[in-house]
């Protein structure tokens, strides 16, 4: 009865791979989410979609590329991963027009 | 929405005793949210205040706006050691926006 799950919970791996995170929220929300938070605690927008569309793109790298399959799922692709990709991605999801986002528990990327 | 500040960084206490945090943000709002992360885990909402509320009340959390100080508080009385994470606030604008956070307040109640 998982609301926001991601996989994998650990990922580690070598600089230069291209890895991929999943999520998927079985809430009904229409709009999700990608954070990222460093070292230093900071939690910042990476992207946001709402019904499958890219609503929100801070300054991320064109490495970092979401998809969204469809409502329920958004995964994050990143190519030629670099040390400073090291962080918690966490993914949101919230229904549009409320402020309460939903929160997975992260996954922990580590890049060597 | 804009980055809510938390103060203090970090805040020690006993079991049962309780534990205030404070906000402070920078422009007007819709309302504000508190924000609680075990450490290792995901963020878990706690409590949204609205523009218009002063205080409110969710089992043993209580939070305050101030609008005209910009700021917020959380009180958590009759502290557990199950209460230790780390406490964010978020200030929104409205609608389904990203969030922004600032370090937070580390809290670690002792048994």
């Amino acid at each position: 009865d998982t609301a926001v799950s991601q996989t994998p919970k650990y990922l580690v791996t070598q600089m230069g791979n291209d890895k991929s995170i999943k999520c998927e929220q079985n809430l009904g929300h229409d709009t999700m989410y990608w954070y990222k938070q460093d070292s230093k605690k900071f939690l910042k927008i990476m992207f946001s979609y709402n019904n499958k569309e890219l609503i929100i793109n801070e300054t991320v790298p064109n490495r970092f590329s979401p998809k969204s399959p469809d409502k329920a799922h958004l995964n994050l692709h990143i190519n030629s991963l670099e040390l400073g990709d090291s962080a918690v991605y966490f993914c949101a999801s919230a229904s549009r027009g409320v402020d309460t986002q939903y929160f997975g528990p992260g996954t922990r990327l580590t890049v060597l | 929405s804009q980055q809510g500040e938390e103060d203090p960084q970090a805040l020690s206490i006993q079991e049962g005793e309780n534990a205030t945090m404070n906000c402070s943000y920078k422009t007007s709002i819709n309302n504000l949210q508190w924000y609680r992360q075990n450490s290792g885990r995901g963020l878990v909402h706690l409590i949204l205040i609205r523009s218009n509320e002063r205080e409110k009340h969710s089992g043993r959390l209580r939070v305050t706006l101030d609008t005209s100080k910009k700021s917020s508080s959380l009180l958590i009385t009759a502290s557990r050691a199950a209460d230790t994470a780390s406490y964010f606030c978020d200030d929104s604008q409205g609608g389904s926006e990203k969030l922004v956070f600032g370090k937070g307040t580390k809290l670690t109640v002792n048994p």
